[in-house]
Parts: structure tokens; sequence; C-alpha cells
């Protein structure tokens, strides 16, 4: 089993819908979470941290559930802007290493 | 301030050449991460470094790939001799101290295409 998975997609959905995306787990002890976006032919960078108690950032809202060992991210109210691929990350054991997901590929369609 | 740069932007080389990819961290960050990325596997770590020594290697493929990092402005990634299946893009990302230091920041990438 991968260490984190994601459903690759693509979605797409037409702007202004919702859309939400989940991300797994294995490691029960994992201890931080995050989800970066990744524009084509870009460098992936943060888009927000997750927390424990769920964490909005304008349109956007991730949340954790450690129960189940997965994260989300929901997109409100879609932009064609936000067509990109969001790769979910978890950080797991010492130092800064992180282990990032495959990431789902959102495309927002006029 | 400038961020990760990393060259070449991109390298087509042919089977069995030595190829060398190269990365300056943000100035005052201790960490460096190289990565690979392709579509099928998407994002692999391959090598981490913390105050310039190698802290975790195991994602490197096979002895054919090596990193240096002779001090804390500058890594190398080697690979020799290149195969076709090593055509990626090459991330190098850098993390610093304290209370953000889990936000890693990208470099461009290099893509590499060996023929």
């Amino acid at each position: 089993r991968k260490e984190v998975e994601q459903d690759p997609g693509p979605f797409n959905v037409p702007e202004g819908a919702t859309v939400a995306f989940n991300c797994t787990y294995s490691n029960s002890a994992s201890q931080s979470f995050f989800w970066y976006r990744q524009d084509c032919r870009k460098e992936p960078k943060l888009l927000m941290s997750v927390y424990s108690s769920g964490n909005e950032d304008g349109r956007f809202t991730a949340q954790l559930n450690r129960a189940s060992q997965y994260i989300s991210l929901l997109i409100r109210d879609s932009k064609l802007s936000d067509s990109a691929t969001y790769l979910c990350v978890v950080k797991s054991g010492g130092y800064q290493k992180v282990t990032f997901g495959i990431g789902t590929k959102l495309q927002v369609i006029p | 301030d400038a961020g990760v740069i990393q060259s070449p932007r991109h390298e087509v080389t042919e089977m069995g050449q030595e190829v060398t990819l190269r990365c300056k961290p943000i100035s005052g960050h201790n960490s460096l991460f190289w990565y690979r990325q392709t579509m099928m596997r998407g994002l692999e770590l391959l090598i981490y470094f913390n105050n310039n020594v190698p802290i975790d290697d195991s994602g490197m493929p096979e002895d054919r790939f090596s990193a240096k990092m002779p001090n804390a402005s500058f890594s190398t990634l080697k690979i020799q001799p290149s195969e076709p299946r090593d055509s990626a893009v090459y991330f190098c990302a850098s993390t610093g101290r304290g209370l953000s230091s889990y936000e890693q920041y990208f470099g461009p990438g290099t893509r590499l295409t060996v023929t």
C-alpha cells in the first residue's frame, strides 16, 4: 500500500462548482499534513497546512480525520484559475522529510 | 529574495552520457531535497540533506545516481551513465529553520530527456 494515496482524476468541474478531494495515508503516526498546488509545467507550491481542527483560507477548506486517516480539500465557487494539480503531503518521522501523493488534477471549465 | 535556483532548466543527452544537475537553495535554509517527477510515479524523494549531511538516500534508484552538498549553498545530482528511463523532471527544494520549517520551497526543475 502506498504511503499517501490520491485519486489522480482528472476532475472536470464547471466554474462556480464546489469540488472536494480526499487523500488517505497509511502511517497512523503521521504528524503533519499539507496541500500543495502544482500548475502545469511548474514547481509545486504550498497551498495550505491541514490542522486537526480544520482550517479555512478563503474558498479553500482543509480537514483532517485521524481516525480514518484521511485529509480533504474543499474548493468552493471554483475559478478557472483553480485548474491545477493538488498534491497531498504527509510528514512522518524525524527531520523535515515529507511524502507526496501523486496529485489530483482539477480542470475548471467555463 | 531569490528562490531556489536550478540549472540547467532543460537537458537533452544520449544514453550513456553523464548528467549533472545543480541546485542553489534559499540562503539560510538548512535542509535540501532532490525529487524526481514522472507521470506514472509522481513526485519521488531521491535524497535529502540536513546541514549539508545526507540524511536519507533510500530513494536513490541505483548506483548510477549520486548527490553531493559540499556547502550550504550548493548541491549536485549526478547520473552516470544515464539511461532513457531516467527521463523526468528533477526538482530541488529547500526548507528553513523555525516554526514554518516544514514548507518546502521548490526550484523550477530540470527537465531531463535521455535518448
